[in-house]
């Protein structure tokens, strides 16, 4: 499935760093997602974009940022993250549109992140 | 808070077993409900779902699941499973409506040659 892709695939920062987290789909999808994936917790929704407007901030703290310059490009900008921010960092999309009722998601690979 | 509870987080099973794994989910208005698979080296992707009409649910490999409402359950069932279906699996909510995805913990399934 490449439907949905994710880079980098691996990422170690400092605490003091900037990075961004780059995901694009080839699905002619509308909706893009990031979750966050952390051992023994739920995968965590931490944002949605659909047609490019943020419509879910799942109360994310700021040093996390995302971006959406379209409907096939989601980014998710980084600075002066903390240890515990070290997770796996999914990003979805789906079809979308007006809270089209069961939107199948599809998948990146994910970016294994680890925070010094 | 919206939350799923997947009961068990580690099932082995030998091939042709049946399995059933639970998921139970509290919130009190309509969702939907969908069942993810994870296989080795692989991505999310997506077994089942359900949004409306027969509750009882037909997914790839042969895979069902029924939602009981009375009971917020969405249990995933197979009535023979294969070593090829060794994998995590994650039963999620969404409120109807929304795009506010709410997922378990998961379950690894490891079945025995």
């Amino acid at each position: 499935e490449t439907g949905v892709t994710q880079t980098p695939r691996h990422l170690v920062m400092g605490m003091t760093n900037k990075k961004s987290l780059k995901c694009e789909q080839h699905l002619g999808h509308n909706a893009m997602y990031w979750y966050k994936q952390s051992a023994k917790k739920p995968l965590e929704l931490m944002f949605v974009y659909n047609f490019k407007e943020q419509t879910e901030n799942n109360s994310v703290p700021s040093r996390f940022s995302p971006e959406c310059p379209n409907s096939s490009h989601l980014f998710l900008h980084l600075h002066t993250l903390q240890p515990e921010d070290s997770a796996l960092y999914l990003c979805a999309s789906s079809q979308g549109g007006a809270a089209v009722n069961g939107d199948t998601q599809y998948f990146g690979p994910g970016t294994r992140l680890t925070v010094l | 808070a919206q939350s799923v509870s997947q009961h068990n987080h580690h099932v082995i099973l030998s091939e042709a077993a049946s399995l059933e794994l639970g998921c139970n989910y509290s919130y009190g208005g309509t969702v939907n409900l969908f069942w993810y698979v994870q296989y080795p080296g692989q991505h999310l992707q997506l077994l089942l779902k359900y949004f409306s009409g027969d509750p009882l649910v037909k997914g790839i490999k042969g895979f069902e699941a029924e939602f009981i409402k009375s009971k917020f359950s969405f249990n995933l069932r197979k009535p023979s499973v294969q070593w090829s279906d060794t994998a995590e699996y994650f039963c999620a909510v969404c409120p109807s409506g929304t795009y506010k995805y709410i997922f378990g913990t998961g379950t690894r399934l490891k079945v025995l040659a």
